[in-house]
């Protein structure tokens, strides 16, 4: 069946630090791949999100490339922030009403 | 507005009680979503409903019942609570069909069972 894994946490750097957090996929046919992020004590919202091979969602200052190739959708910041520490969900379209998340990344980020 | 809320959102509570957890959503999707929360953050989708018809019900105790009056609402129905039950629940929903289509999510209900 269809599955997201994504790499474990929790994931410590400092301010201004670079940013990423592997999420690979295995899928039939081609799914939709988001990123999800989850703030302390909220809801899980999108973060960004890819429709097709090659495409690039944004969203915040992050960026994951839909990489048909490698089955792969990283996450990336050039610079992260103290108020970007979160849980980040990798997850994909399982085109069948349901959406495939992967565990969850935890992410610290030191001032 | 909201879009998608959820009450309560914390409930503690003791073995063996029956409690409710009620979802509504204002986005005017058709299919809404119950997932569990454990406390390494695993998500696990428990129910989704399609315009009040029950089309995912995954490998979840009959204790847990979902009952939906309409499509803005899907309720979670929980009976003789177990200490296991203590999670955080979360409410979803989503437009119709496949596709690019995301979840928005509740805040989430906390619930601990004593």
């Amino acid at each position: 069946g269809n599955s997201v894994t994504q790499m474990e946490g929790p994931v410590t750097l400092s301010e201004e630090a670079f940013l990423t957090i592997n999420c690979t996929y295995t899928a039939t046919g081609y799914p939709s791949l988001f990123w999800y992020v989850q703030y302390p004590g909220e809801g899980l919202q999108l973060l960004l999100k890819a429709t097709k091979a090659d495409d690039k969602g944004s969203n915040k200052g992050f960026e994951a490339t839909y990489r048909k190739e490698t089955t792969s959708f990283h996450l990336e910041k050039g610079s992260v922030q103290v108020s970007d520490s979160a849980v980040y969900f990798c997850a994909l379209d399982d085109r069948d009403d349901k959406i495939i998340f992967g565990k969850g990344t935890r992410l610290h980020i030191l001032p | 507005d909201t879009a998608v809320s959820q009450t309560p959102k914390y409930l503690v509570t003791q073995m063996g009680n029956d409690k409710s957890i009620k979802c509504e959503q204002n986005l005017g999707h058709d299919t809404m979503y119950w997932y569990k929360q454990d406390s390494k953050k695993f998500l696990k989708i428990m129910f989704s409903y399609n315009n009040k018809e029950l089309i995912i019900n995954e490998t979840v105790p009959n204790r847990f019942s979902p009952k939906s009056p309409d499509k803005a609402h899907l309720n979670l129905h929980i009976n003789s609570l177990e200490l296991g039950d203590s999670a955080v629940y979360f409410c979803a929903s989503r437009a119709a069909g496949t596709g690019s289509y995301e979840q928005y999510f509740g805040p989430g209900t906390r619930l601990t069972v004593t």
